[in-house]
Order: C-alpha cells, then structure tokens, then sequence
C-alpha cells in the first residue's frame, strides 16, 4: 500500500478567499494528479502536477483559479482561488507508483464555501 | 476519448451473499490498466483490485474478484460472502501507462443484514 498525507481534510471558507491543499507522498512517484468531486458526482481531473515545471490542466480548468505546484517528487499543492459556493466539493490528490503502476489517493479535502 | 460506463447507479445485496457490479469501457489502445476503487463515507478512495490489459487471467484480491472481458470491453467486480463494511460507492476506472485515470458514474452498493 502507499501513505499519501493530504491537509487540511476539510474546511469552510468565505467567498472570495483562496485555500492550499497540501499533498505528500510516502516515496518516489512517477505522476501526481488533482482531482475534484462535487456532490454526489464521480471524480474529474484537475490538472497533472509536474515536477518543476507548470501543471498540465484538463479542460474546463485554468491556472488562474487552481494554481498547483510541485518543487519536488513527493509533494504537490493546490489552491482554490477566489473561492464561490460553487467550488464547494472534494479535492483528492492521487499518486501512481513507479513502482508498481498502482494510483494511489490521499484522504482527500472537504470544502465548503460560504 | 477512453469512457468507462457503468449502468448501475445503485445495487444492493443481502450480507453473506455474490454480488456483481458491471463496467464497460471504451478505448482504442491495446495495453491498459483498469481499476475497481471503493469510496465510504469516509470519502476515502481505497484501491480495490487492478488489472493488466495484457493478463488474460482474472484478477482476485481475498473476496473481491472480476471477470475481464478484453473483446468485449467489460470489467465487472465480483464480491464474494458480502460484509456490512462493503458498503460503499465502487467506482470503476481505466488508465494507460503513465497516464491519468478516468472514471465511471459509480455504483452505491448498500449491504443489508
């Protein structure tokens, strides 16, 4: 199995503030991932983190408002920029071992946005 | 684009007793990896079982265990002797190597006493 520490595990903040998740992995990773889980949904992909260099973001998601970064092979952030309501959902960080090909998740982050 | 289907969006099943939870997928690629994840309240994702495209054997992890269709595309996840700890969202994923993974709707299982 994998140790993925991810914090804070949950939050409620004010519109129009920003949150960091941090995401640390237990050894060395080929790839870190965020995703986000709104209500009652399945999982969508944020972006892939990238080791020192700019995160690769999926459609639908822009820099400006998820801003991610990786200085090294083990850990990640994201921010939730400007926060509305409707960024309130479940933000998971996952790792695939290089090991093993295996994903990993954190425990994951539970905001709510007032 | 690689899809992963699944049709049933709630199943429920007696404790002690098989139950089956269907996925298919979509995809153009010959060597891939698909995933059988479990999500409790605790909205942990805890990795279930995995697959190997290439491995034409089925893979089996204590009660849990699937029947890989590769010309079909189908992936479905046998519990066996079903504990009230099942309970939960399972949700079916695909993924290439070195890629991301991408997920289906989920299946809420319910276990009943």
């Amino acid at each position: 199995s994998a140790v993925i520490s991810q914090k804070p595990s949950r939050d409620i903040c004010q519109r129009g503030t920003s949150l960091t998740i941090q995401c640390q992995v237990d050894s060395q990773v080929t790839m870190m991932f965020w995703y986000r889980q709104q209500p009652g949904q399945s999982l969508t992909l944020i972006a892939t983190a990238n080791q020192g260099s700019e995160a690769t973001y999926e459609s639908g998601f822009v820099i400006d408002k998820f801003p991610i970064s990786r200085p090294n092979l083990t850990f990640s952030t994201l921010t939730v920029s400007n926060m509305s309501p409707e960024d309130s959902s479940i933000y998971l960080c996952s790792a695939r071992y290089t090991t093993n090909e295996k994903l990993f998740f954190g425990s994951g982050t539970q905001l709510s946005v007032l | 684009a690689q899809t992963v289907t699944q049709s049933q969006p709630e199943m429920s099943v007696q404790e002690a007793e098989t139950v089956t939870l269907s996925c298919t997928y979509d995809t153009s690629e010959s060597d891939y990896y698909l995933f059988w994840y479990k999500q409790p309240p605790s909205r942990q994702m805890i990795l279930v079982i995995r697959q190997e495209a290439y491995k034409q054997q089925n893979a089996t992890e204590n009660r849990f265990s699937v029947n890989f269709q590769k010309a079909a595309k189908s992936f479905s996840l046998k519990i066996s002797d079903s504990q009230l700890g099942d309970a939960a969202m399972y949700f079916c994923a695909y993924s290439t190597s070195g890629s991301r993974l991408t997920f289906g709707e989920g299946t809420q299982l319910t276990v009943n006493p």
